[in-house]
């Protein structure tokens, strides 16, 4: 089976600017979550969809949003870029989402914003 | 408020040696803690995890211990290699609203020297 594929790898983009970065779920795997990760905060949890609808939501602003397709395929959106905004975005799946479910990471894309 | 503590940031280990990472959480709601191993320029892959049921779980040179009592688990690798060498992240999930959130530690690189 394929694993978890990031698009693109490495975005660079300028303050105010907006990014869409995309997802591709392992196939059949339904749950797909996105974290941030950055040396100081290290990794935080963005949002997690499943079945088209968003599950579960972490403390971030409104500028961070994102969307699930039928396929399962998710698009995360950052509007209005900020410096603080540079970081690793790191996707991953899961089956079905619930209790002891293995989550399995993407290789991330590494936004700079300058 | 960071609900995983995992210490130390960093460690250097001798071939052969054991190496422990430390982790501590406060929500007792939390029900099932894996740990992930990164390497550069890759996402996060799971290790190893355990349920708060089980005081021990061991696979292969890595050992997970749990003390639910005092909210701290450990991962203890057993005969270190060079290709130990990797960021170690503890996390938690919170499963019994059915989502996949979850909680890291802030992580600790591992060095182990030849």
């Amino acid at each position: 089976k394929a694993g978890v594929t990031q698009t693109p790898r490495y975005l660079i983009k300028t303050r105010g600017q907006q990014v869409t970065l995309s997802c591709s779920p392992i196939s059949g795997h339904r749950s797909v979550s996105w974290y941030q990760q950055t040396p100081g905060q290290g990794l935080q949890f963005l949002f997690e969809y499943f079945s088209e609808t968003q599950r579960n939501k972490g403390n971030f602003p409104g500028r961070f949003s994102g969307r699930q397709f039928s396929n399962s395929r998710s698009e995360m959106n950052v509007s209005t870029l900020e410096l603080g905004d540079s970081a690793l975005y790191l996707c991953a799946s899961s089956p079905w989402g619930g209790y002891g479910n293995e989550q399995f990471f993407g290789p991330g894309t590494r936004l700079t914003v300058l | 408020q960071q609900q995983v503590k995992q210490s130390p940031q960093s460690l250097i280990v001798q071939k052969g040696g054991i190496s422990i990472i430390n982790c501590a959480y406060e929500n007792t709601a939390f029900d099932y803690f894996p740990w992930y191993q990164q390497f550069p320029g890759k996402g996060p892959a799971l290790l190893i995890a355990i349920r708060p049921d089980v005081s021990e779980k061991k696979e292969g040179r890595f050992t997970i211990s749990f003390n639910k009592s005092a909210k701290q688990f450990s991962l203890h690798i057993m005969d270190s290699q060079p290709g130990d060498s990797a960021t170690y992240f503890c996390a938690a999930i919170d499963s019994q609203g059915g989502s996949e959130k979850l909680v890291f530690g802030k992580g600790t690189k591992l060095t182990v020297n030849p």
